[in-house]
């Protein structure tokens, strides 16, 4: 059983649109979340974490966390040609190593 | 604004030479990891280390891959006999406390094996 998954994508948005970004994962031991993003051939930068139920805003970025149907969101407003890139949701059950799911592929068009 | 740092940014090997990749952690961070991520796959986790000793490694890493902290501010993984399918992105990322796993990644190592 996959512990997270993730549309692969590739999803395509004009510029400006509002674009949502989901995972699902398994294992209720999960406490903590992130979201990466990821250039192409790049390491994963660090977008956001939660360890909790509920919202998290950042700027454009909004983490949304739904832990009794082991989902979560990351939704980008005003999108931008520069937020083309991989996004990687993560979990981890405490100061363990991060369960990465595959990566969805955004394309912002301008 | 600190960051990991990896070197080299490319490295071509021949298959059975060893080679060993360096990072250096961000200066306060007391936990630190290695992943790789094989072209088009996802980001897999390999080892973790904290209090100079290894604290939980994956299937992936077997007998042939090592890590050591010679100093306090180097970070190494060492592969002792290369195979084809190591070629791979091998990231660095360090963390800071064990309140929350807010991990930071290096910009990675990109291994060749020929």
């Amino acid at each position: 059983q996959k512990e997270v998954e993730q549309d692969p994508g590739p999803l395509s948005v004009p510029e400006g649109a509002i674009v949502s970004l989901n995972c699902t994962y398994s294992n209720s031991a999960f406490q903590y979340f992130m979201w990466y993003r990821q250039y192409s051939r790049k390491g994963p930068e660090l977008l956001m974490y939660t360890y909790s139920s509920g919202n998290k805003e950042d700027g454009r970025f909004t983490a949304q966390v739904d832990k009794s149907s082991k989902y979560i969101s990351l939704f980008i407003r005003d999108s931008q040609p520069s937020d083309s890139a991989t996004y990687l949701c993560a979990k981890a059950p405490g100061n363990t190593p991060l369960v990465f799911g595959k990566g969805t592929r955004l394309s912002v068009i301008a | 604004e600190p960051e990991v740092t990896q070197t080299p940014s490319h490295q071509v090997t021949q298959m059975g030479q060893e080679v060993i990749l360096r990072c250096v952690p961000i200066s306060n961070h007391l936990y630190f990891y290695w992943y790789r991520q094989i072209l088009g796959q996802k980001v897999e986790f390999l080892v973790s280390f904290y209090n100079n000793e290894i604290s939980e490694k994956s299937e992936i890493f077997d007998d042939q891959f090592s890590v050591e902290r010679p100093d306090g501010s180097n970070f190494t993984l060492k592969i002792r006999s290369t195979k084809l399918e190591d070629s791979a992105m091998y990231f660095c990322a360090s963390s800071g406390t064990d309140t929350y796993n807010e991990q930071f990644f290096g910009p990675g190592t990109r291994l060749t094996v020929l």
